[in-house]
């Protein structure tokens, strides 16, 4: 079955400790994605990766890292979280190209305190 | 750079009837459009999607959307809603000069009464 999945669904954490929330598909996707959901923003891009490698920021980096060792894998690390980065997290994936249909994982839900 | 509104934040609508959920996007040329649902607890899945060609688009579960240009906007519809349709919609807009990166809307969250 063709999946994204995200761990951990659910996190509480403290200020400044630092927290890796994975992703993964099974899809041999090019493309990755990483999105913060906040109520009435809709979904805004943290950062994209077109393939090994290769990363991007999107609109809101700021306060994240990834990396994009193998194509499957798309981690996303708060280095020093804040009470801010409490949001609902979405990977995504696709193959390249805009035509292609993008798959959205479960969500991870944060909590900073 | 583009942007999407969805002018309602919240809808109810009551069991069989008819729904229609607005949108509209700012952006130079003619962008690539979706509607995408996401149910409580769940990811977002892609309901319909506008690349070009007829500007009336069938997506899934009995989804519709129109393209019209000359109001930048990409209203989604249904003739007869489902106590499951209730959830919240997005509408994205995609730019094809910015690759696969989508610009999503605030969302509507769409209520539905027995």
């Amino acid at each position: 079955e063709a999946q994204v999945t995200q761990n951990p669904r659910y996190l509480i954490t403290v200020t400044g400790k630092k927290l890796t929330v994975t992703c993964s598909q099974n899809m041999n996707h090019e493309y990755m994605s990483w999105y913060r959901q906040d109520p009435g923003l809709g979904l805004r891009q943290i950062y994209y990766s077109m393939n090994v490698e290769v990363t991007d920021k999107g609109d809101v980096p700021e306060g994240y890292k990834v990396s994009r060792k193998e194509k499957r894998n798309f981690p996303l690390i708060l280095e020093s979280p804040s009470p801010n980065q409490t949001s609902l997290y979405f990977c995504a994936s696709s193959l390249k190209g805009v035509g292609n249909t993008i798959y959205f994982g479960e969500g991870s839900w944060l909590t900073v305190v | 750079a583009q942007s999407v509104t969805q002018p309602d934040i919240h809808i109810t609508v009551s069991e069989g009837a008819s729904l229609e959920l607005r949108c509209n996007y700012s952006y130079g040329a003619t962008p690539y459009l979706f509607w995408y649902v996401q149910s409580p607890g769940q990811g977002l899945q892609l309901l319909l999607k506008y690349f070009s060609g007829d500007t009336l688009v069938q997506g899934i579960k009995g989804f519709e959307a129109e393209f019209k240009r000359s109001q930048s906007s990409f209203n989604l519809r249904k003739p007869s809603v489902h106590w499951s349709d209730a959830a919240e919609y997005f509408c994205a807009v995609g730019d094809p000069d910015y690759g696969q990166n989508f610009v999503f809307g605030p969302g509507t969250r769409l209520s539905v009464l027995p």
